[in-house]
């Protein structure tokens, strides 16, 4: 059973590009989570997503930043016009159907976006 | 949401037993307590969970005392491949799925 993927793993933007990170859930998985971790600081919470619908975005800057889970496909996460201050780790996890919020979360191995 | 608070860094020589305190004084009494684990250029993994008492598993043990406003995660004989991040999490039971807050986590240096 695969772990949860994540393309690409490093991606270089120059200032005002768009960048589009993708996260591939655990097979099984219905629930998928985006996390962003700047140098030498913990994770932060951006937004929860189940199949179709964006359940918890409180996390996530109002303006640029999107998150998609569709019927079929990734996750995508895509970041309008990126600034340098947008460098930073994303980690995509998920956890499966009926979770709660005792279950487990798994991790992806992150993309680290670097705007130039 | 219970804020925890743990030590910056910690140092090991490989084969020692390392214990990492974390307080979660404001702990609400559907709060779990769990702790998360992470290598550089990585996600974090999940380690244990647990809400009091002791839990063991094959990579850790942690100790929750009766007032549950701490936590100890002890990892027996360590290697060096377990240097590394480790979080401590008070993850609040509502029944449903819901994000996880991180803190800045404790930074574990093993050498020989």
């Amino acid at each position: 059973n695969a772990g949860v993927m994540q393309n690409p793993r490093h991606l270089v933007r120059r200032r005002g590009q768009e960048a589009r990170l993708r996260c591939s859930p655990m097979k099984g998985h219905s629930h998928v989570y985006w996390y962003r971790q700047l140098p030498e600081e913990g994770l932060k919470f951006m937004v929860y997503l189940q199949k179709e619908n964006i359940i918890d975005e409180s996390g996530m800057p109002k303006e640029r930043f999107s998150a998609e889970f569709p019927k079929e496909g990734p996750s995508i996460l895509r970041i309008q016009q990126v600034v340098r201050g947008d460098s930073a780790a994303y980690f995509c996890a998920s956890s499966p159907p009926l979770a709660g919020d005792r279950d487990t979360q798994y991790f992806g191995p992150g993309t680290r976006l670097t705007v130039l | 949401l219970a804020k925890t608070t743990q030590p910056i860094s910690m140092d090991s020589y490989e084969g020692q037993e390392v214990n990492i305190t974390c307080s979660h004084n404001n702990i609400a009494t559907n709060d779990y307590i769990t702790w998360y684990q992470q290598f550089p250029s990585q996600g974090p993994r999940f380690i244990i969970q647990g809400y009091k008492t002791k839990v063991t598993n094959e990579v850790a043990s942690l100790f929750i005392p009766a007032d549950r406003k701490s936590s100890t995660l002890s990892l027996p004989r360590v290697s060096l491949s377990d240097t590394a991040v480790y979080y401590c999490l008070v993850v609040p039971y509502t029944g449903t799925a819901s994000k996880l807050t991180f803190g800045t986590g404790t930074r574990l240096q093993v050498t020989l």
